[in-house]
C-alpha cells in the first residue's frame, strides 16, 4: 500500500527566512502528488499538485514543490514565509488507478516575527 | 456555490450513541470521501463513493457506515459510538473519473464521545 512519510513534525522558523518541509511517498510506477494547507480551525485548501510534466511546480502563496522521482521525495518551499503561513501542511499521494488520497501525518510550520 | 458544507460543527455524544454527520456538496462532484483527523496522525480515510449508489472503505471504516443516495449528499453514521471515534472529521469531494482533479474540503466537525 501506498505511504507517504513527512520526515518534520514540526519546523519553526523566522519571519522572511527560507523553508523547506519534506515528504517522501513509498515508490510506485505513477504517482500524482499534492499538498495542502490547514489554517486553524479550518478545512484543507490546495497548495499545488504534480500530475505530470515539469517536476518543479508552483503553487499559490509563493509556494513550490519538486518531483524527484529518483529519490520519492515531493519537498516544499518557500524562499522568504510570512507569519501568515504559519500553518499545518499535508503531503498527499494517489497512486495511478487508483481513487484514494492517502496522506502524510503532517508538518506544523511556526513563523516567528 | 457554498462549496462543501459539514453539519454540525460541534457534537459530543455519551458512549453507545448513535448520530449522523451530514455532507452536501453543490459543485456536482461525483466523487466524495470522509477522513478522520487525529493528532499526529494526518487525516484517514474512512469511507469513500464514486458516485451515487456506489461506496467502498477505505483505512479505517470500522464503526462507520455510509450511503450516497443522491450526487449531492453523503452523510456519515456512527452506530455505536467509541471514546475512540472521538476526533475531527472532514468530508471532501471531487470530480471523478480518469482525470484527476482536486479535492475540496468542508469545515470539519469536531466529535467527542466521552
Amino acid at each position: 500500500a501506498q505511504s507517504v512519510t513527512q520526515l518534520d513534525s514540526q519546523v519553526p522558523v523566522f519571519e522572511e527566512a527560507p523553508v523547506e518541509l519534506r515528504c517522501n511517498y513509498s515508490s510506485s510506477v505513477s504517482v500524482y502528488l499534492f499538498w495542502y494547507v490547514q489554517y486553524p480551525n479550518q478545512g484543507l485548501q490546495l497548495l499545488l499538485k504534480y500530475l505530470s510534466g515539469s517536476t518543479l511546480v508552483k503553487g499559490i502563496n509563493g509556494f513550490e514543490a519538486e518531483f524527484n522521482k529518483s529519490q520519492t521525495s515531493f519537498h516544499l518551499r518557500k524562499p522568504s514565509v510570512h507569519i501568515s503561513d504559519t500553518a499545518e501542511y499535508f503531503c498527499a499521494v494517489r497512486q495511478g488507478g487508483s481513487e484514494k488520497l492517502v496522506f502524510g501525518k503532517g508538518t506544523k510550520l511556526t513563523v516567528n516575527p | 456555490n457554498a462549496g462543501v458544507t459539514q453539519t454540525p460543527k460541534f457534537q459530543v455524544l455519551k458512549t453507545g450513541q448513535s448520530m449522523t454527520l451530514q455532507c452536501a456538496q453543490d459543485m456536482n462532484h461525483e466523487y466524495m470521501s470522509w477522513y478522520r483527523q487525529d493528532p499526529g496522525m494526518g487525516l484517514r480515510l474512512i469511507h469513500y463513493s464514486v458516485g451515487a449508489g456506489i461506496t467502498d472503505q477505505g483505512e479505517v471504516p470500522n464503526g462507520y457506515n455510509v450511503s450516497r443516495s443522491t450526487t449531492e449528499d453523503f452523510p456519515l453514521r456512527l452506530l455505536s459510538a467509541a471514546p475512540s471515534q472521538t476526533s475531527v472529521y472532514f468530508c471532501a469531494s471531487s470530480y471523478g473519473g480518469t482525470t484527476l482533479y482536486e479535492q475540496y474540503f468542508g469545515p470539519g466537525t469536531r466529535l467527542t464521545v466521552t
